[in-house]
């Protein structure tokens, strides 16, 4: 049971390149979410999605684009990268999303540098 | 809106000293509240939560008490180790599809 995966780890991206984060979860998980990090700002919710063939904009949605083909799979895509998206992604799945208990499942992150 | 708001840091600590850090919430509903820690390199984890007011969630010796009053959920530890060294992060979920989290506090603990 690997919980939830990130691929790549690490990525350097020139300005205007386009690139795709890759998110698997094994634990059968309805929702799947991707968050930037940034220093002092904690986590921001880019795009969610409830359920497979489903995607939603979260709170910072503008220059990404998301899909969600099979459940256990959630891309994350950047088409054209600008250094304003240098970050640290990270993917995270949950068991139903609408539960006032959830807990979110984190993969280990992925350190994009866009120059 | 609902929002989270958490000690800055860093906080530097000598093994076995006693540990707090403040979080603070706003929200219109009845949030769960949740304590997430990140490793040096790792993804964020579930160290404890709480679901209502009074309840006390605790793990690995950390706890902490939801207090509807003073709309707190403040994080302690009675002696940290080197090990609890990461960032700390403060979370409130609705119900809905949105968590939201503190800026996170970064714990250095010195042997």
């Amino acid at each position: 049971n690997a919980g939830v995966t990130q691929t790549p780890k690490f990525r350097v991206l020139k300005t205007g390149q386009s690139m795709t984060l890759l998110c698997a979860q094994d634990m059968n998980h309805e929702y799947m979410y991707w968050y930037r990090q940034d220093p002092g700002m904690g986590l921001r919710l880019i795009h969610y999605s409830v359920g497979e063939g489903t995607t939603a904009k979260g709170e910072v949605p503008d220059g990404y684009n998301v899909s969600r083909l099979k459940k256990q799979n959630f891309l994350l895509g950047l088409e054209s990268a600008a250094p304003s998206q240098t970050s640290v992604y990270f993917c995270a799945s949950s068991y139903s999303g609408g539960g006032i208990q959830e807990t979110q499942y984190f993969g280990p992150g992925t350190r994009l540098l866009v120059l | 809106g609902d929002s989270v708001t958490q000690m800055e840091g860093p906080v530097t600590l000598s093994e076995e000293a006693f540990l707090t850090i403040n979080c603070t919430y706003t929200a219109t509903g009845y949030p769960s509240l949740f304590w997430y820690v990140q490793y040096p390199g790792e993804g964020l984890q579930l160290l404890l939560k709480a679901t209502k007011a009074d309840d006390k969630g605790s793990n690995k010796g950390f706890e902490a008490t939801y207090r509807k009053e003073t709309t707190s959920f403040h994080l302690e530890k009675g002696s940290v180790q080197v090990s609890d060294s990461a960032v700390y992060f403060c979370a409130l979920h609705t119900g809905g599809f949105k968590t939201i989290f503190g800026a996170g506090t970064r714990l250095f603990v010195k042997a």
